[in-house]
Formats: C-alpha cells, sequence, structure tokens
C-alpha cells in the first residue's frame, strides 16, 4: 500500500493569494496516476485534478497540478471565496488498494 | 445530469448486517465501473470497493473483505454493498462513486460522487 503524507495540515491564507498544497508518497506512484480532490463541508470530493497535472472537466484554470514519482503539488494561482476547503490527494496507479492522503485545509486567514 | 443517491444507511449493533444501494441516473450506468468509498467525518477517504461494467471485476479493501459484498444491476441503474458482520470501526459515511475509467474498466479514480448514506455501528 502507497502511503500519501499531504502537508502542511492547515494553510491559512487571504483571498488572492497563492495556495501551494504538497502530496509525498512512500513509493513511486506508477504512471504518475496521482489525482487531487476538494472537499467542502456537508459535500462529497470534486475530483479537481487526474494523471498528477490534468484538469478535470469544469475546474478552473487557476487550479494546476505539478510533479511526478514521490512528490507532487496542487496549485491554486489567487484564491477565490470558494477555494477554502479541504483538499485531498489520490493515488489510483498501484490500486486496488487506492489511498488517500490526509487532507490539507486551506483556511481563511 | 449525473445523479448518485445512497440509501440503506442507519445504526446497527456489531456483528450485524446492512445493505447499502445506490441508484443513478443522467449517464448511461453499464458504461461505467463504481465503487463504495467511506469516510469518517474530519479524516480523508477510505476507498472499499469497486465492481467494473459487468461485475467481472470486483476488488475490495483488506479491512472489508470477507464481510463486504459489491454488486451491480445494470437493468435497475443501481449499485449495492452487502456489509455483513459490521464492526465498529465501519462507522463513516459511504458514498457510491463513479469511475472515470474508459470502458467500464475500473482504474479507481473518481469523477461523480454521491452525498452519502451514514452508518453507524454500535450497541
Amino acid at each position: 500500500e502507497i502511503v500519501l503524507t499531504q502537508s502542511p495540515d492547515t494553510l491559512s491564507l487571504s483571498p488572492g493569494e497563492r495556495a501551494t498544497l504538497s502530496c509525498r508518497a512512500r513509493q513511486t506512484v506508477t504512471n504518475n496516476y496521482l489525482a487531487w480532490y476538494q472537499q467542502k463541508p456537508g459535500q462529497a470530493p470534486r475530483l479537481l485534478i487526474y494523471g498528477a497535472y490534468t484538469r478535470a472537466a469544469g475546474i478552473p484554470d487557476r487550479f494546476s497540478g505539478s510533479g511526478s514519482g514521490t512528490d507532487f503539488t496542487l496549485t491554486i494561482s489567487s484564491l477565490e471565496p470558494e477555494d477554502f476547503a479541504v483538499y485531498f490527494c489520490q493515488q489510483y496507479g498501484s490500486s486496488p488498494p487506492l489511498t488517500f492522503g490526509g487532507g490539507t485545509k486551506v483556511e481563511i486567514k | 445530469e449525473v445523479q448518485l443517491v445512497e440509501s440503506g444507511g442507519g445504526l446497527v449493533q456489531p456483528g450485524r448486517s446492512l445493505r447499502l444501494s445506490c441508484a443513478v441516473s443522467g449517464f448511461r450506468f453499464d458504461d461505467y465501473a463504481m465503487h463504495w468509498v467511506r469516510q469518517v467525518p474530519g479524516k480523508g477517504p477510505e476507498w472499499v470497493s469497486g465492481i467494473d461494467w459487468n461485475s467481472d471485476t470486483v476488488v475490495y479493501a483488506d479491512s472489508v473483505k470477507g464481510r463486504f459484498t459489491i454488486s451491480r444491476d445494470n437493468a435497475r441503474n443501481s449499485l449495492y454493498l452487502q456489509m455483513n458482520s459490521l464492526k465498529a470501526e465501519d462507522t463513516a459515511l459511504y458514498y457510491c462513486a463513479r469511475d472515470k475509467g474508459i470502458g467500464g474498466v475500473v482504474i479507481a479514480l473518481f469523477d461523480s460522487w454521491g452525498q452519502g448514506t451514514l452508518v453507524t455501528v454500535s450497541s
């Protein structure tokens, strides 16, 4: 099982600022099959990025993914009010079992 | 509009059984693999089980293998999860999720989710 560690646990930023979230795998993620999800309170997760850098349908281009191997990054170039949420990474290259990270909360400073 | 609606959750005693259902609409059900994913509030999601479009491939997390059974009825556009020998650690919000894989194969990437049904295992 590939363990994913996300950092930081919480990111306190203001609207308009840049957010950089990290996801580190203990082993290489096969084919860079790494996804990012956004989850708001009381809602299900929403797919943002897959294949490390491909935006899902309807996702604004302020969201971008990068990285390969064991180190991946989600960047939100300029935070909008609706972007304050919890973000999870997930690997699906070596599944089952697929695994999720523990999440990073982006909160308003 | 893609919709996934889970039902069947509730309070159940340890060792008992529960069957979850997921009714889908807005897309051709038999074009997609489907999954169950659970989440304890405040924690990251945990994948539970997946099934390909024609039920040839079914996969389970080790934590539920031998106790849970996933199934689907393409004629009824429905996904199911039979949960037996329930434990306290199975307590979570259970989501039904659609797999993004082409051709109904399991790749375990989730592009649509329901709102979840809560399962509480307690005496």
